[in-house]
Parts: C-alpha cells; sequence; structure tokens
C-alpha cells in the first residue's frame, strides 16, 4: 500500500464550485505540504503544517484553505474554483525528527480540472 | 529569495548516451540539494539527495557533486536507457520551514 494517498485521482469540476482535495498518510511524519504542479513552472507551494496545530501558507495560498484534522490527513480546499486553478496537485510529508528532516514523500497527485 | 534554475527541455538521448542537466541555485542559506524524479502519470520521487558542500549524492547510476563556489548540482549519468524518460525536478530546501524550493523540470526522452 502507498504511503501517501490522495483522492480523488482525477476531478472535473465547473467555475463556482467548492472542491475539497484529500490527502492521507501512513508514514507517521509530521509535516505535510500541499504543491501545484503547472507546465513550465514546475511546482509551488500553496500550504504546509507542521503539525496539527500549526498551519502556514506557502507562496500561492490565495484562493486555497487547508484543513489538518489529524496528524495523517491535511486537506486542501477551493471554495470557488476558478479556471486558472486547473492544474495537478501533490501532496507531501516529511519527518521533522529524521537525521535529514527535509527529504519529502510525495503522493500520486490530483488532476484538478477546472470548466 | 532562493531559487533554482534548470536547463529547459526537452532533452532528447538514444540509449546509452551520456547524460548532463544542468541546475544552479540561489541561497543564502545552507540549503541541502536534490534530485526528484517524476514518471509519466507518477508523483515525485527522491532520486538523490547532498547535504552539504563537496557531498556527492548517488543513486540508480545517477550522480550530482553540491558544488558550492558555482552554487551548481548538475545530474549526470554515464549510460542513459529507455526507461529514464521522465521529468527532472532540482530543488532546495529551506531551513528552517524545510519548505522545498523547485526548478521548472526538464523532460528526458530516450530513444532506442
Amino acid at each position: 500500500d502507498a504511503d501517501v494517498t490522495q483522492t480523488p485521482r482525477n476531478r472535473i469540476t465547473k467555475t463556482g464550485k467548492r472542491i475539497m482535495l484529500e490527502c492521507s498518510q501512513t508514514k507517521g511524519h509530521d509535516r505535510m505540504y500541499w504543491y501545484r504542479q503547472d507546465p513550465g513552472l514546475g511546482l509551488r507551494l500553496i500550504y504546509y503544517s507542521f503539525d496539527v496545530k500549526d498551519i502556514n501558507k506557502g507562496e500561492i495560498s490565495d484562493g486555497y484553505s487547508v484543513s489538518r484534522q489529524a496528524q495523517a490527513k491535511f486537506s486542501l480546499s477551493l471554495e470557488s474554483a476558478i479556471p486558472n486553478q486547473t492544474a495537478l496537485y501533490f501532496c507531501a510529508t516529511s519527518d521533522s525528527l529524521a537525521s535529514f528532516g527535509d527529504t519529502q514523500y510525495f503522493g500520486p497527485g490530483t488532476r484538478l480540472t477546472v470548466l | 529569495g532562493d531559487s533554482v534554475t534548470q536547463m529547459e527541455g526537452p532533452v532528447t538521448l538514444s540509449e546509452e548516451a551520456f547524460l548532463t542537466i544542468n541546475c544552479t541555485y540561489t541561497a543564502t542559506g545552507y540549503p541541502s540539494l536534490f534530485w526528484y524524479v517524476q514518471y509519466p502519470g507518477e508523483g515525485l520521487q527522491l532520486l538523490l539527495k547532498a547535504t552539504k558542500a563537496d557531498d556527492k549524492g548517488s543513486n540508480k547510476g545517477f550522480e550530482a557533486t553540491y558544488r558550492k563556489e558555482t552554487t551548481s548540482f548538475h545530474l549526470e549519468k554515464g549510460s542513459v536507457q529507455v526507461s529514464d524518460s521522465a521529468v527532472y525536478f532540482c530543488a532546495l530546501s529551506d531551513p528552517p520551514s524545510d519548505k522545498l524550493i523547485f526548478g521548472t523540470g526538464t523532460r528526458l526522452q530516450v530513444f532506442p
């Protein structure tokens, strides 16, 4: 079984709809991250969380919100989706207590299309 | 702020050719440096990393050396295979948050 899972894997929605992307991990890591990938732009950080009570904005947080329901779960919401939020979204985790805690482990991604 | 610049692709090679993908970085502190690989339809996987100057990361025949004097972390492989076709991302970590800052990615296509 995968250590970092994302649901759904693919989603097509319409402008103005509320969307939630979910991420779960079984690695026991304390830190979780949400990125979006756009062609030619690499990955950009949306939000990150050091633990359940510590959530921080990343580079491109406008239009997004997150919830850390438990150490193992980190959800990303688009309150009112717009077409330029069409992208591939990745969740990642890392372990701050590891010898080199900056290594991140990625989920398989969610492809979101906003029409 | 910190940033990563990597060569644009696609890089197209024949099987068994030598590969170099250039990566340079700008950082105010002492970041760790990474290469991640994304195979078609999959998420990113850590390929190799280096945590301090002159360290060499290596994995699956790929190598990269952390060069502080040239702020570079170029990826090399002596003999590529068709199965190496993927998108390769150079990245640095930004302590103490461990946020990763990525380059734009380089697509490698290897033909038989």
